[in-house]
């Protein structure tokens, strides 16, 4: 089947603009991820959401950057007044829970990413 | 400092070779993971194991939850396995991840 993917796979935007990251995720994955990598560093988590809530929004570096997942399926990470230190790959992951136990036992599934660059 | 870090940063083989890319953490964690990252490519997962040992293919993934400390081995290693090879540690839902380790496989 198909597996995670995002649009656009690449956004060059001016300093100041808004972006919109898009991310479907696995047809049935209630559990979805945003992370951020920088160049050199490993990925740094930003929101998840199980269902149509975001459960942890703690990662997002501040409040220029807001997601939905209004009907609990495909996802939107928004960027305003971007800055070029936002510049990196935003990556999306999805998951299905198991009836029990952590859901960090759960595999995640990562799409190719979005390389975002702000000149 | 980093939760969790590997070592080597980088790592230069020749075909054939036996690798070892070691990840330490301090966190807490439910389940270790190790997933594959190409150039340009998006990251898949070879391994999540929570205790013991799990083997696929040429590829063995160990933990030892005392001392904190997990090991990817690549047997027979082949320019293909080229690659980042991130670790990451899983508490309930979140992943937080190593830096990577940039293995490189000559012919």
């Amino acid at each position: 089947g198909a597996g995670v993917s995002q649009t656009p796979s690449n956004k060059v935007t001016e300093k100041g603009k808004y972006v919109e990251l898009r991310c479907d995720p696995i047809s049935g994955h209630t559990a979805l991820y945003w992370y951020r990598q920088s160049l050199g560093q490993g990925p740094e988590f930003l929101i998840y959401f199980q269902g149509t809530g975001a459960a942890d929004d703690s990662g997002l570096p501040n409040d220029r950057f807001f997601a939905v997942r209004p009907e609990g399926s495909v996802s939107t990470l928004k960027i305003q007044r971007t800055e070029r230190g936002d510049s990196a790959v935003y990556l999306c992951a999805s998951s299905r829970p198991t009836s029990g136990g952590p859901s960090s036992y759960n595999e995640q599934f990562f799409g190719p990413g979005t390389r975002l660059t702000v000149l | 400092k980093n939760e969790v870090e590997q070592s080597p940063q980088n790592l230069t083989a020749q075909e054939g070779e036996f690798i070892t890319i070691n990840c330490s953490y301090s966190v807490g964690i439910s389940a270790l993971h190790w997933l594959q990252q190409h150039p340009g490519g998006g990251i898949v997962s070879l391994f999540m194991l929570s205790s013991g040992k799990k083997k696929h293919g040429r590829l063995i993934a160990t933990i030892n939850i005392q001392e904190k400390h997990s090991s990817l081995h690549i047997t027979a290693s082949h320019p293909r396995d080229s690659a980042v090879y991130i670790c990451a540690g899983g508490s309930n839902y979140k992943l937080t991840f190593g830096k990577g380790t940039l293995l490189t496989v000559n012919p």
